[in-house]
């Protein structure tokens, strides 16, 4: 069975600085796609960013960026020149693209606070 | 707005109770998945839907069930509460299942049970 595992339950940052959130995950499949989802005191879970397996090339979205080891099943997530409105829970979560079963298997999420 | 609704925002109940849980996938979307988001168990899914028949089973509990119907809308039933199904229940949708393409899941605002 497929793990994700975050290993910081809470993270602080400057604004305007970088920082960047751990990800590690179990799986013995090839083909996967990996998330990033912010969830603001809000609830609403939104998606920042993916990446597919297959892809050697780490996805950027703005001030939001991966760094994506396949080796490693490292998957982390870097917010540059951070601003208030990225304090939120940040969650990893893994996704197969194998079979029929497409459910997310989610890590324990990290709290990302941001100092003025 | 994800296009993904659910109703209704915020449910308080007794224990021993019967709830009912509805969501609208986003216009197109065949597939509906169900999470459940606890403060001791993080993030955890339910169970999918695709285009009205069950797809996957993840740690739903037997006093739980759903269904979706022909306008591909989807309940989930909650019954015999008990204190520690206090929590928030996701929804999310996706175009299709096919496990090939990138498929990603849009979430709903959530329904937040509190059962006393």
């Amino acid at each position: 069975a497929q793990t994700v595992t975050q290993s910081q339950p809470e993270m602080s940052v400057q604004e305007a600085e970088t920082v960047t959130l751990s990800c590690t995950y179990d799986t013995s499949e090839s083909d996967y796609y990996l998330f990033w989802y912010k969830q603001p005191p809000s609830r609403q879970m939104i998606l920042v960013i993916r990446q597919e397996a297959y892809k050697q090339q780490n996805a950027t979205e703005n001030r939001f960026s991966v760094n994506f080891q396949k080796a490693a099943k490292s998957f982390s997530l870097k917010i540059s020149d951070s601003q208030l409105g990225d304090a939120a829970m940040y969650f990893c979560a893994y996704r197969s693209a194998q079979g029929s079963n497409y459910q997310l298997i989610w890590g324990a999420g990290t709290k990302l606070i941001i100092k003025p | 707005d994800s296009g993904v609704t659910q109703t209704p925002k915020h449910l308080i109940t007794a224990t021993g109770q019967r709830v009912t849980l509805r969501c609208s996938p986003r216009s197109g979307d065949l597939s509906v998945y169900w999470y459940q988001q606890s403060l001791d168990q993080g993030l955890q899914f339910l169970i999918q839907y695709y285009n009205g028949e069950e797809r996957a089973k993840g740690n739903i509990l037997e006093r739980f069930s759903a269904q979706q119907f022909p306008d591909l809308h989807s309940e989930l039933n909650l019954s015999s509460l008990e204190l520690g199904d206090s929590a928030l229940y996701f929804c999310a949708s996706s175009p299709h299942v096919d496990g090939s393409s990138y498929n990603e899941q849009f979430f709903g605002p959530g329904t937040r049970l509190t059962v006393l």
